[in-house]
């Protein structure tokens, strides 16, 4: 079975502090994606990689950077945590484009920053 | 027009009744479509896959796929209280993935 891992299922961080969000999977996957997710906004796409050092911006990448320096791990970021990053955090990986698969979900990092 | 379009509900049934949820997209040149289930405080799970027009069935699960109309549904045959949750619609385009922001289902025991 595919197993994506979250490193943290809850934290409270405070405004200002440095957020590290850590997300690993066990399947080789290429790609890895960050979304967050928030009530009646659904999920959104906050940075994606498609290999090893490499990264694309999302929907929303403002406030957030992401590391991949190993194929099975994906990093987000928060430089400066503030109170509207409050949210449910879900890292997702799946094979490279080209292959029509779905993407496998981690269990989810609930964050709340006060 | 947002990417994804799905009625988010709440939607009831009584146990035993089929459950149906629909979904609308706007790319044409969409390749994959997905359902995922979210329980509360949960992240999405998959419950279906489908690639090509027409029905495919998996269980009490039924996707129907119609490219023409831009149309996904999901079909819930014997709905089980443990159905209740939140379906999400997901459509891929190479590595682009575009969610709905969910219908919420309750089966009503």
């Amino acid at each position: 079975d595919v197993k994506v891992t979250q490193s943290s299922r809850y934290l409270v961080k405070r405004t200002g502090e440095k957020v590290f969000l850590e997300c690993v999977q066990d399947m080789d996957h290429e790609n890895m994606f960050w979304y967050r997710q928030d009530p009646g906004l659904g999920l959104r796409l906050i940075y994606f990689s498609y290999d090893v050092k490499m990264k694309e911006k999302g929907d929303i990448p403002e406030g957030y950077s992401v590391s991949r320096e190993k194929k099975e791990r994906f990093s987000l970021i928060l430089e400066s945590a503030s109170t509207n990053q409050t949210s449910m955090y879900l890292c997702a990986s799946r094979r490279r484009e080209g292959y029509s698969g779905e993407l496998f979900f981690g269990e989810g990092s609930r964050l709340t920053v006060l | 027009q947002k990417e994804v379009e799905q009625n988010s509900g709440p939607l009831s049934v009584p146990e035993g009744a089929i459950a149906s949820l629909n979904c609308t997209y706007s790319d044409r040149g969409s390749q994959s479509f997905f359902w995922y289930r979210q329980y509360s405080g949960k992240s999405p799970e998959l419950i279906m896959s489908i690639y090509s027009n027409g029905d495919k069935e998996d269980g009490r699960f039924t996707a129907q796929l119609n490219k023409a109309s831009q149309y996904v549904s999901l079909l819930i045959r014997d709905s089980q209280p443990s159905d209740s949750a939140t379906y999400l619609c997901a459509v891929n385009k190479g590595n682009q993935f575009y969610f709905g922001t969910g219908t919420s289902l309750t089966v009503i025991p």
